[in-house]
């Protein structure tokens, strides 16, 4: 199916697990990105990608490891999962570097770290 | 640092009232703003957006001008439906020529509830 896709909907995890969350885009766009929703906080972002093998921290990076060895496909990793990181996870990607165009959101994950 | 503040919700309103959900930024250089709406259980999409100073942007009903003297970008639609009913998000952009990166900050989020 074309677009940007979640994996998974849903995760349960323990304390001090490591957990990834997958993101893969049909479209070939250049920058994919990493927000974590937190009710009154709204979206915040974790990680961005411009290219392959080209990342950089967001706001909130502390905790989060991400890599991209193809355009395609952007993981978000939890080295060791805490209560504070259960959050909505969005993944989104925007067609090239210019400031005004559209990005496009996955559906999310919701992680529960118990 | 660059920022939205969003009024907060929840806003509760009756089919066919007025809405206004008041949005400002603060930002070193000249963005792009954006609402996005997030219905239920998915993930956000683009309302709409404008690029520059006194531009309007518009899309299924929803309506927002760019004030760069107040810094403000309210979103207004004259009748709700039910099915507006979502959290409405604003964002900013930064563009990379004006210094910025192409990364969205967005504001807290405002939840409508519209009621028949």
């Amino acid at each position: 199916d074309a677009g940007i896709t979640q994996s998974p909907r849903y995760k349960i995890t323990e304390t001090g697990r490591q957990v990834t969350l997958m993101c893969h885009q049909t479209w070939s766009h250049s920058y994919m990105f990493w927000y974590r929703q937190d009710l009154g906080h709204g979206l915040r972002l974790i990680y961005y990608s411009a290219a392959a093998d080209i990342t950089d921290k967001g706001e909130v990076p502390d905790g989060y490891v991400v890599s991209r060895s193809k355009t395609e496909n952007f993981p978000l990793t939890l080295e060791s999962a805490t209560r504070s990181q259960t959050s909505v996870y969005f993944c989104a990607s925007s067609v090239r570097d210019r400031g005004d165009t559209e990005a496009f959101f996955g559906q999310g994950t919701r992680l529960t770290v118990v | 640092g660059d920022s939205v503040t969003q009024m907060e919700g929840p806003v509760t309103l009756s089919e066919e009232a007025c809405l206004t959900i008041n949005c400002t930024y603060t930002a070193t250089g000249y963005p792009s703003l954006f609402w996005y709406v997030q219905y239920p259980g998915e993930g956000l999409q683009l309302l709409l957006k404008a690029t520059k100073a006194d531009d309007k942007g518009s899309n299924k009903g929803f309506e927002a001008t760019y004030r760069k003297e107040t810094t403000s970008f309210h979103l207004e639609k004259g009748s709700v439906q039910v099915s507006d009913s979502a959290v409405y998000f604003c964002a900013l952009n930064l563009t990379p020529f004006s210094g910025g990166y192409n990364k969205l900050i967005f504001g807290a989020g405002t939840r409508l509830a519209v009621h028949p």
